[in-house]
């Protein structure tokens, strides 16, 4: 099982609000983490968009603004990116990482279509 | 603004050594308050951490790699480099230099380089 799971694509509208999910495989308590999440466009490197372990230990990535969020389902032992106010241009493949037994884990990412 | 730029040769053998180079450009690679890392991304996949450098040598590998990558730095060029051997047509990908500020296992990859394809084949 992967260390951290997420869906591989999600739809939403524009002007509606789309929460991603990266799960933590069971036995990795996501309250321990800090979870970073990327946004990657084809062809591109991806962005650094946010960091979040918890209220008080966030981080916003320099360029995003609030409509990236962070936050955790603890009973789903999930980190969560939510992106508000959808456009367009948020359309993109989005990864969360972890520093987990010494390396740095990717999740398989989520690809979000705005249609 | 820090930028990265990859380097190097875009074709592979299988069983031979992948060397690709990072040139870091407006700012200093010897700056205690970044680390350097390499990550690659299969085509259409995700992204896998491959390893981290700091400017005073000390190294930092992904455990599934450790046996064939060596990460090194150059300060007097201001780059670093990734060597990984003994690859397969699993290694094809295209590879990332990156930079944290702050520490390895605690910062963000904050800056990226446009990436590499590099592709193994006979």
């Amino acid at each position: 099982q992967a260390v951290l799971t997420q869906p591989a694509s999600l739809s939403a509208s524009p002007g509606a609000s789309a929460s991603l999910t990266c799960t933590l495989r069971s036995g990795i308590n996501v309250g321990t983490y800090r979870i970073y999440w990327y946004q990657q466009k084809p062809g591109s490197p991806p962005q650094y968009l946010l960091r979040y372990k918890s209220d008080s230990d966030k981080q916003q990535g320099s360029g995003f603004r609030s409509r990236f969020s962070g936050s955790k389902d603890a009973s789903a032992n999930a980190g969560i990116l939510l992106i508000s106010g959808l456009q367009s241009d948020d359309e993109a493949d989005y990864y969360c990482m972890i520093w987990h037994s010494s390396a740095w884990v990717f999740g398989g990412g989520t690809k979000l279509t705005v249609l | 603004q820090l930028q990265l730029q990859e380097s190097g040769p875009g074709l592979v053998k299988p069983s031979e050594t992948l060397s690709l180079t990072c040139t870091v450009s407006g700012g200093s690679i010897s700056s205690r308050s970044y680390y350097w890392g390499w990550i690659r991304q299969p085509l259409g996949k995700g992204l896998e951490w491959i390893g981290s450098i700091y400017y005073s040598g000390s190294t930092y590998y992904n455990p599934s790699l450790k046996s064939r990558v060596t990460i090194s730095v150059d300060t007097s060029k201001n780059q670093f480099s990734l060597k990984l051997g003994s690859v397969t047509a699993a290694d094809t990908a295209v590879y990332y230099c990156a930079g944290q500020y702050g520490d390895y296992a605690d910062s963000p990859f904050d800056y990226w380089g446009q990436g590499t394809l590099v592709s193994v084949s006979s």
